[in-house]
């Protein structure tokens, strides 16, 4: 069974930094794109970042675009997401999702919640 | 940036045809993907490549592309079907994930 568990989520004061990661289970998770995906309280889904199985292509959206840091570990089947200079508007909760070729599993999601 | 239009909300009486539009600049040139969102839970996938089913999505959920409008259509529409609707497309001048602002579809 294909699992995707986030954890990091919390509380931040504005300007604050956090390290999201998400584990990965049952499937080859070295094979795979994989990416971030927020949705702030009562809003839609905003795409945050990409990346490749290798981690050769990144991308980002250009709402974090310099203060976001996707990154993984194949060998730890686990993808991070460094997000720092937190601002009230990264308030959401996040959620990793496998891409072949759509976002076919997403996992439960993690909250941010950016907050003095 | 590219941008994807969804109506804010559908409404359908059970047993009848629900359908979503995603309107894009020349979408029908791009692969749509459709998710479907319940209270609390996170997305599942329920069509890709603007037409194809996941495992274990039913039948009656089916999608078309053409023009500047993608459709998601819903037959025999259930109680459970109720949840907010999102397309999606790959912008590839901008190399991003680009999602529709989500369509509530509310069963009556």
């Amino acid at each position: 069974e294909v699992q995707l568990v986030e954890s990091g989520g919390g509380l931040v004061q504005p300007g604050g930094s956090l390290r999201l990661s998400c584990a990965a289970s049952g499937f080859t998770f070295s094979s795979y794109s994989m990416n971030w995906v927020r949705q702030a309280p009562g809003k839609g889904l905003e795409w945050v970042s990409y990346i490749s199985s290798s981690s050769s292509t990144i991308y980002y959206a250009d709402s974090v675009k310099g203060r976001f840091t996707i990154s993984r570990d194949n060998a730890k089947n686990s993808l991070y997401l460094q997000m720092n200079s937190l601002r009230d508007e990264d308030t959401a909760v996040y959620y990793c999702a496998s891409q072949s070729p759509a976002f076919d599993y997403w996992g439960q999601g993690t909250l941010v919640t950016v907050s003095s | 940036s590219y941008v994807l239009t969804q109506p804010p909300s559908v409404s359908v009486a059970p047993g009848k045809t629900a359908r979503i539009t995603c309107g894009g600049n020349n979408i029908g040139s791009k692969s749509v993907h459709w998710y479907q969102q319940k209270p609390g839970q996170a997305p599942v996938l329920v069509i890709y490549y603007d037409s194809d089913r996941p495992s274990g999505i039913p039948e009656r959920f089916s999608g078309s592309n053409s023009g500047n409008t993608a459709t998601l259509t819903i037959s025999r529409v259930e109680a459970g079907d109720e949840a907010d609707y999102y397309c999606q497309v790959w912008d590839s001048s901008s190399d991003r994930w680009v999602f529709g602002g989500g369509t509530k579809l509310t069963v009556l």
